[in-house]
């Protein structure tokens, strides 16, 4: 029973465009998201998150969007570079169940030059 | 400041055997979470620890177990280690525990079990 699930396993996208990634969950007791970005034999590193009580939220070229009744999120990257070819993944977490989180199970982007 | 730190980088162990893994936190994070990542199954969420307690736990057979110390650090550990288990095992630190508090990771411990 996958609870959040990233549809989209690959994105290719050309410099300078936007890319947009999107996250649905079936867990309507996930109080906050997050999104990760991860190379290969690393860990994941954190890029932006956002409560279960707003819709936007944003950090440089990052913004998330969440949508509570549609129970999806999605990343918008603007604009695209060629260092943000990676894998993305979405997670999230519920008050009662501490820092666990559920993640995706990822979406590759590559950005070409 | 120093990140989350993971030793070793990389072990090989034979079926059967036992292993520990490392996991420093960032300075002043007292929530330490372990996740294993694989192919198949993408990351998923081994166990938290807050203050020396575990706090939380996922769906994995009990051959797999932590602990956390008084100065934050953790150590899990895998016993009689099966080929599935081969894995990029990651540790996540937090200030605090509870949604609300991002999860920042270390770099991971290839297991290799052959």
């Amino acid at each position: 029973d996958q609870q959040v699930k990233q549809n989209s396993p690959s994105l290719s996208v050309q410099e300078g465009r936007i890319s947009i990634l999107n996250c649905d969950y079936t867990n309507s007791m996930f109080d906050y998201f997050l999104w990760y970005k991860k190379y290969p034999a690393e860990g994941p590193t954190f890029l932006i998150s956002i409560s279960s009580i707003k819709d936007k939220n944003e950090d440089g070229r990052f913004t998330v969007f969440l949508n509570k009744s549609a129970k999806h999120l999605s990343l918008h990257i603007v604009p695209s570079q060629p260092g943000d070819s990676a894998v993305y993944f979405c997670a999230a977490s519920e008050g009662a169940a501490g820092n666990k989180l559920t993640f995706g199970g990822g979406t590759r982007v590559l950005v070409k030059p | 400041k120093a990140g989350v730190t993971q030793t070793p980088r990389y072990l090989i162990k034979t079926r059967g055997q036992q292993v520990t893994l490392s996991c420093s936190p960032i300075s002043g994070h007292r929530s330490v979470s372990w996740y294993q990542q694989t192919p198949g199954q993408g990351l998923q969420f081994l166990f938290e620890y807050f203050s020396e307690t575990q706090r939380n736990k996922g769906n994995f057979p009990g051959r797999f177990s932590g602990r956390q110390f008084s100065n934050s650090r953790s150590e899990m550990n895998v016993s009689t280690l099966e080929l599935g288990d081969s894995a990029l095992y990651l540790c996540a630190s937090s200030y605090r525990t509870g949604s609300g508090t991002e999860a920042f990771f270390g770099q991971g411990t290839r297991l290799t079990v052959v």
